[in-house]
């Protein structure tokens, strides 16, 4: 398996422009969602899935979209970038959504480094 | 809502050594506990974790020591290698869900030779 895989892994955008961040696993896992990493601070939640057809917001949802055609791919849509969203972006995925056993571990994508001039 | 702090934003130690990394929280409803590492330019990687029905769990040369009392978490590496070095954070759940899952900034650790 190859687990979770993000593209691009570097990208740099002018303000106003718009890209995807793609994300796609396989394995199977029901869950997934979209984090933010500023330096020297903890991730934040931006977007989340519970399956195919459903997304929710997270902590920090504004200027972003999502969506979850497949239960493999859950992309992450920047419409009209802003300096403030210069960042690193991980994808993650996991198999439940909440801690019920072994096995339900969140696994990370290697990220998506991101640069808003 | 909850607030997941640690202690040193970096810590240096010598190859051989025992590192020890905290981590405080703030919510008295958190539940789940989990530490992760980061090497460079990858995505986090799972360590381990506990709940908050235990005060100890060991894993192959990790410790995680949870007190509820004073809201506080720590993780030990025994004897620390170079592959070791990395940042590693904490993340609290109040609800055993993914989705409520708050992290920390992160302790970055220095293995020297």
């Amino acid at each position: 398996n190859a687990g979770v895989t993000q593209t691009p892994k570097f990208r740099i955008l002018k303000i106003g422009q718009s890209m995807t961040l793609q994300c796609t696993q396989d394995m199977n896992h029901n869950y997934m969602y979209w984090y933010r990493q500023d330096p020297g601070m903890g991730l934040k939640l931006i977007y989340y899935s519970v399956g195919a057809g459903i997304t929710d917001k997270g902590e920090v949802p504004n200027g972003y979209n999502v969506s979850r055609s497949t239960t493999e791919d859950f992309p992450l849509r920047l419409e009209l970038a802003a300096p403030s969203q210069t960042s690193v972006y991980f994808c993650a995925s996991t198999l439940q959504g909440t801690v019920r056993g072994k096995g339900e571990k969140l696994f990370f994508g290697s990220g998506t480094q991101l640069s808003v001039l | 809502g909850e607030s997941v702090g640690l202690h040193l934003p970096t810590l240096s130690v010598q190859e051989g050594d025992n590192s020890i990394i905290n981590c405080a929280y703030s919510n008295s409803a958190s539940d789940y506990f989990i530490w992760y590492k980061q090497e460079s330019g990858k995505g986090p990687q799972f360590i381990i974790d506990i709940r908050s029905n235990m005060d100890k769990r060991q894993g192959q040369r990790v410790t995680v020591l949870l007190n509820k009392t004073v809201k506080h978490l720590s993780l030990q590496i025994a004897a620390t290698q170079p592959g070791d070095s990395a940042v590693y954070f904490c993340a609290v759940s109040r609800d055993s869900g993914y989705s409520t899952l708050t992290f920390g900034k992160g302790t970055m650790l220095l293995v020297s030779p």
